[in-house]
């Protein structure tokens, strides 16, 4: 079984600053994909980021861009230029290959981004 | 991206009686949809896999007497929630994929309070 591990259960940040929120899973899988999604107050998931295990390159979206170990199963999320709107839930999730779409969550993370 | 609509979003009933929310994907054909329940600031957890045209698959501990899922269409999954109580208050979200292994797309939630 896979799991998803999030060791930060709050962050907070300053406005226009960076922050890296962890992220760690376990598997015996070697195809799987991982995902960041956000949740802001509205309770809306909204997807952030995706990378392809198979893919050495770290994914990019504007302001947000992953630290993807594979060896060590770390996947974390860097937010830079961090605005006001970036104040949300943020989850990371799992799928592999073999188990269709169903997805793996990790704990998620509450990150506040202050004025 | 795609757009999967939950409705409602919010729904106050009185004990024992059944509620049933709807999720739809309005602009692609899923053959499997998720539904996940989630507590206050908790992660989503998921309760069941709906598959078109067959029975759905229940997480452990789930009921499935309990929580009846109907996926007749490929654009509609449904969840009734059967003699709801106290205890089935809750956050409920649905998700969606447009192939294997892409992202999911979330319905916006609905936010269920049975008095």
């Amino acid at each position: 079984a896979q799991t998803v591990t999030q060791s930060q259960p709050e962050m907070s940040v300053q406005e226009a600053e960076t922050v890296t929120l962890s992220c760690t899973y376990d598997t015996s899988e070697n195809n799987y994909y991982l995902f960041w999604y956000k949740q802001p107050p509205s309770r809306q998931m909204i997807l952030v980021i995706r990378q392809e295990a198979y893919k050495q390159q770290n994914a990019t979206e504007n302001r947000f861009s992953v630290n993807f170990q594979k060896a060590a199963k770390s996947f974390s999320l860097k937010i830079s230029d961090s605005q006001l709107g970036d104040t949300a839930m943020y989850f990371c999730a799992f799928i592999n290959n073999n188990a269709g779409n169903m997805l793996t969550f990790g704990g998620g993370t509450r990150l506040m981004v202050k004025p | 991206g795609a757009v999967v609509s939950q409705h409602p979003s919010w729904v106050i009933c009185k004990s024992g009686t059944s509620v049933k929310i709807e999720c739809r994907s309005l602009d692609f054909q899923a053959t499997t949809m998720f539904w996940y329940r989630q507590f206050p600031k908790q992660s989503l957890m998921l309760m069941a896999t709906s598959n078109e045209g067959s029975k759905a698959t229940y997480e452990q501990g789930v009921e499935k007497d309990k929580f009846l899922i109907n996926h007749a269409s490929l654009t509609l999954s449904t969840l009734t929630v059967t003699s709801a109580h106290p205890e089935d208050s809750s956050f409920y979200i649905c998700s969606a994929s447009q192939g294997l292994n892409t992202e999911a797309f979330f319905g916006q939630g609905t936010r269920l309070t049975v008095v």
